[in-house]
């Protein structure tokens, strides 16, 4: 079935600094990905839509100077949280498909000090 | 818009039937989806249905789907501690095409 790996899978780092978060497919092209934030005790929120070869399509809400995604090539998308804050700190898990069915990547724990 | 509800929490005996419920409002969606996420992992698809059907069964898994309420509801038969989780319902809207959660159920399985 199809696979989608998300890495790393954790990571903390110091308030200020950019961290990037990779989400590939592995035996699927992916001309869309998905960037879900999860907040503890809620649900996973829908950050934006990667799009291969143009630029994302952000929640409302969301911050885009924030949070860039680059989606260069049709397996590969980044998260980048850039000039992090604590309050930064959460669940990012991405995801591919469509209607037949997502897989998920396996998510990444930030952590901002 | 869209907006999809769970109750947050469900604590069930070991071996009992767990039965997990969901509303949404979004009156165009089109598929509806269950999935499952373990402590610290990432999310599993368990199983789907599409909006013109009523009742999905795959093993353990009963999917019933309301379509004239909005109401989804997952049943795990002889429910095991392995199945101690948080269960997501989620849908896509025909309009949207996106793909909204719930809320999630945590679901304490206990011997």
């Amino acid at each position: 079935g199809a696979v989608v790996s998300q890495h790393p899978s954790r990571v903390i780092c110091k308030s200020g600094t950019s961290v990037k978060i990779e989400c590939r497919s592995l035996d699927f092209q992916a001309t869309t990905m998905f960037w879900y934030r999860q907040f503890p005790k809620k649900s996973l929120m829908l950050m934006a839509t990667s799009n291969e070869g143009s630029k994302a399509t952000y929640e409302q809400g969301v911050e885009k100077d924030k949070f860039l995604i680059n989606h260069a090539s049709l397996t590969l998308s980044t998260l980048t949280v850039t000039s992090a804050h604590p309050e930064d700190s959460s669940f990012y898990i991405c995801s591919a498909g469509d209607r037949d069915g997502y897989t998920f990547g396996s998510g990444t724990r930030l952590t901002v000090v | 818009g869209e907006d999809v509800e769970q109750s947050l929490f469900l604590s069930v005996r070991e071996g009992d039937s767990s039965v997990i419920n969901c509303t949404y409002t979004d009156s165009s969606s089109t598929y509806l989806y269950w999935y499952k996420q373990e402590p610290g992992a990432g999310l599993q698809l368990l199983t789907y249905i599409f909006s013109n059907m009523d009742m999905k069964q795959d093993q353990r898994l009963t999917v019933l789907l309301n379509k004239k309420d909005k109401h989804l509801s997952l049943r795990i038969a002889d429910t095991q501690t392995g199945d101690s989780a948080i269960y997501f319902c989620a849908e896509i809207s025909y309009n949207t095409d996106k793909l909204i959660f719930g809320t999630g159920t945590r679901l304490q399985v206990f011997p």
